[in-house]
Order: C-alpha cells, then structure tokens, then sequence
C-alpha cells in the first residue's frame, strides 16, 4: 500500500480564496482523521469520520471549515473563504477503526503546506 | 474539558543519558495512549502505544510506563542518540466520547 496520500502537497493562496485539500486514506482503514499544525498551537484534531460518518467535528475551528468523506477510499477539507491565519501544515491519518475498547495506530499522511497571502 | 498536559516543552540531553517525557490526562475513561515521534519536515510517526490494561511495555531503548490511579503515562527514552532529536506527542484516546486528544508536544535535543 502506498499509504496514506494526500494533495497537494503544497498550496499557496490569496486570502478569500477557496482551498480544497484531499485525502486517500489507506485501504481498509475505516478511520480517517484531519489535524493541522502551526508552531503557536501544535498539532490539533480537526474532525474525524468513522465509516465514512463525522463522530468529533468539535476540533473545526468556524464555519469556514468544511470536511467530508463521499467513500471509504476518499475525504475532504474545504476552506471558504481563506484567510493568512490558516496558513498552517494539514495532516491527514487514517487507521483500522475505533472502536468502544481500544483505539489503534493513526498511520499519517505526507501533509499539506498551505499558506494564504 | 478533557485536556492532555505534556511536560516538558523543550528537553536538551547529552548523548548517552536517558530522556523523560510525561503526560497527564483528565478523563479516567481513557484507556489508549500512543506516542508519536516527528521529525524536522516530516508526518508524525508511531514509536510506541500501552493500552489500559497493561503498566508498562518496552521496546527496545524506548519505554513507556501508566499510571492509571494518577492519571499520568511517561515515555522513557535510554541510551539516547542524536537521531532521538524530535518532537513528540503523546495522545489520548477517551472511551466515553470516542475523543483524540494529542499533548501539546516535547522537543527533544539530544547533544552529541
């Protein structure tokens, strides 16, 4: 497996611009995780899909975030409208699924390095 | 809230010596505790899990123990090595909510 992909890997945008991120979770992961990571505030869980449904959005920061997960092989995060203060690292993880009991090893993917201007 | 407390923010360490990090949690119901180790430009990386019910686990140079009772887990790195250079998280995973919650991360800097 190729692991976990993730594109672009590099994204540079003006400020009010919509951002599309993507992800391909590894095959036959059920859970896929959306992080970002500045110096100021490490790395923070955005939301997650189990099954391809949302079970912690809490992590999104405004209205202007938006994730989904169409399928089990595919997900998104959308920004919009973009601003300078999303410039940041996005991370996305996938792993076998969560379950009441035991949590498993997120595998992540590359990241990508979005800066708004 | 549920939080993760992770000390210290910054460890410098000669070659050699052991290094310790530590984590403390809130919610009792948490019962996975991974740590992930990232290197300068890269993703992070699993480098050792305890789950609940076990207090300690091993591999290799690097160890981590659990505290349930004091709601804290330690990762214990020996011998180290100027490639042991990162920063690492420590993770939480709470049961009654299905919540993630990733320490706020430990830059190690092991000094040849």
């Amino acid at each position: 497996d190729a692991g976990v992909i993730q594109s672009p890997r590099h994204e540079v945008t003006e400020m009010g611009q919509e951002v599309t991120l993507r992800c391909k979770p590894i095959s036959g992961h059920n859970s896929l995780f959306w992080y970002r990571q500045t110096m100021m505030r490490g790395l923070e869980l955005l939301i997650y899909f189990n099954n391809n449904v949302p079970i912690d959005d809490s992590g999104m920061p405004e209205d202007r975030f938006s994730a989904k997960m169409p399928n089990a092989s595919f997900s998104t995060l959308k920004i919009q409208p973009s601003e300078p203060r999303d410039s940041a690292v996005y991370f996305c993880a996938s792993s076998l699924p969560l379950t009441g009991i035991e949590g498993n090893e997120q595998f992540f993917g590359p990241g990508t390095r979005l800066t708004v201007l | 809230g549920e939080n993760v407390e992770q000390h210290p923010s910054t460890l410098s360490v000669q070659e050699g010596d052991s290094a310790v990090i530590k984590c403390t949690y809130s919610d009792s119901a948490s019962n996975y505790f991974p740590w992930y180790k990232q290197e300068l430009g890269k993703r992070p990386q699993l480098i050792i899990d305890i789950r609940s019910n076990v207090g300690e686990k091993k591999d290799q140079r690097i160890a981590v123990t659990l505290n349930k009772t004091a709601k804290h887990f330690s990762l214990h790195i020996t011998e180290t090595q100027p490639e042991d250079s990162a920063v690492y998280f420590c993770e939480s995973y709470q049961d009654s909510s299905y919540k993630l919650i990733f320490g706020s991360g430990t830059r190690l800097l092991v000094r040849p």
